[in-house]
Order: C-alpha cells, then structure tokens, then sequence
C-alpha cells in the first residue's frame, strides 16, 4: 500500500539552530501539504504545493521557516532559527489533485524538540 | 470564521458500550467532512469522507454521519484497539483547499 514517506522521525535541535524536514508524497500525487500540530490540538496548515507551485502558505512564519518541492515531487521543510515554540510535530500529507473534497493521506510525522 | 468544534474532548468507555462523538462546523459552502483516526505519535489515518447532509458510511465498528451542521462518529461495541483520537476536518468553498481541524475527542476503551 502506498505510503507518504517522512524523515526524520524525530529531531532534537538546540535554539537558533536550523532543522530541516523531508516528505516523499504518494507517487502520482500531484498535491503535498505540510501540517503542525501541537500536542492536544489539531493539525494546522503551514503550506501547500500544486505540483511545485505554492498555493497557500498564508500561515507560514516567512521569516524563520521556508518550503520547496522543487521538482514537483518531494518536499524539504526548513526552519532556522528555531525557536522553543516551534515544537511540535510536524506533519506531511498528499492527495491526488487538491480539490476541496479529496482524501488527504498522511506520513509519521516528525517530532521536532527545540531546548 | 471557519470553524470546527469535536466533543467531548475524551471519551471512556468499557469495552461493548457504545457510543458517540460529535463534531459541529460552521464553515461556508462545505465541501466535505472528513474523520481521521490519529495513534499516540503517529500521523492521522483517513478514515471517512462525508459529502452532503444525510450521507452515512460506515467501516468495522465505525458509522459516520452528517447533517447540515454536524457529524458524529457512532462506535457500535467498541474493543480497547479502538482507543485513540479521532480528529475532524472539514475543507469549504470560496478558500484554498485546506482541511480546518478540530481538536479531537480522545477514546480511551477499557477491558
């Protein structure tokens, strides 16, 4: 069965640092969105890509965290400087075209830790 | 604002009893309702898509149903591998194509 494939599973970073998330979508999935959640809450969008196209990256903090899925296939979530509120997990999910209505298939997760 | 609201926030039950969860929206323009069944430090698991008011599916012990202001998730007899969190999501008109969550009831079946 088709899988989203993330890494890595789990970090631990110190502040200030920069960290890096990689996803692998469902093959032939042509829409990948990047989620965190915060323990006890749900998941919240961050980014979506069309293809490699940004389509909404509306509540991504720009100024610390940045997102490509340069060739319209996997994706690389990078934050620097990381800061103590950034810890969470962090979540990727594909689906097959990204209209509202389609199933969202997501990876493990990676629990990122800043001290 | 877009909105979705699951209760209660955690759920016991022994297993066998039965019983509900429930998830109010108040979204413009739905264009689904979705359940996610979501294991300590794992990712959510797709579990039902609910497309218009009236709609019902259902898979194992699981029966989703939706109305024009909210869903519930009914456990039929439940088993203690069915303890986890169940989240949902509704994706609406007029925006990008995101999926806003709830916070999630958290099931929690015992022997």
């Amino acid at each position: 069965e088709a899988e989203v494939a993330q890494s890595p599973r789990y970090k631990i970073t110190e502040k200030s640092q920069a960290v890096a998330f990689w996803c692998d979508p469902i093959s032939g999935h042509a829409t990948l969105y990047w989620y965190r959640q915060i323990l006890g809450q749900g998941p919240e969008l961050l980014v979506q890509f069309q293809d490699e196209s940004v389509v909404d990256d509306s509540q991504l903090p720009k100024d610390r965290f940045s997102a490509e899925r340069l060739k319209g296939v996997d994706s690389t979530l990078k934050i620097q400087p990381a800061e103590l509120g950034d810890s969470a997990m962090y979540l990727c999910a594909s689906s097959f075209l990204g209209l509202a209505g389609d199933e969202q298939y997501f990876g493990p997760g990676t629990r990122l830790t800043v001290t | 604002e877009d909105q979705v609201t699951q209760s209660p926030e955690a759920l016991r039950l022994q297993e066998g009893e039965s019983s509900s969860l429930n998830c109010s929206y108040t979204v413009s323009g739905l264009r689904g309702l979705f359940w996610y069944r979501q294991d300590p430090g794992k990712g959510p698991e797709f579990l039902f898509t609910l497309y218009s008011a009236g709609e019902e599916k259902e898979k194992e012990r699981l029966k989703a149903t939706l109305t024009k202001k909210e869903s519930f998730l009914h456990i039929t007899a439940p088993k203690p591998e069915d303890s986890a969190t169940y989240l949902c999501a509704a994706s609406f008109q007029g925006g990008s194509e995101k999926l806003v969550f709830g916070k999630g009831t958290k099931l929690t079946v015992n022997p």
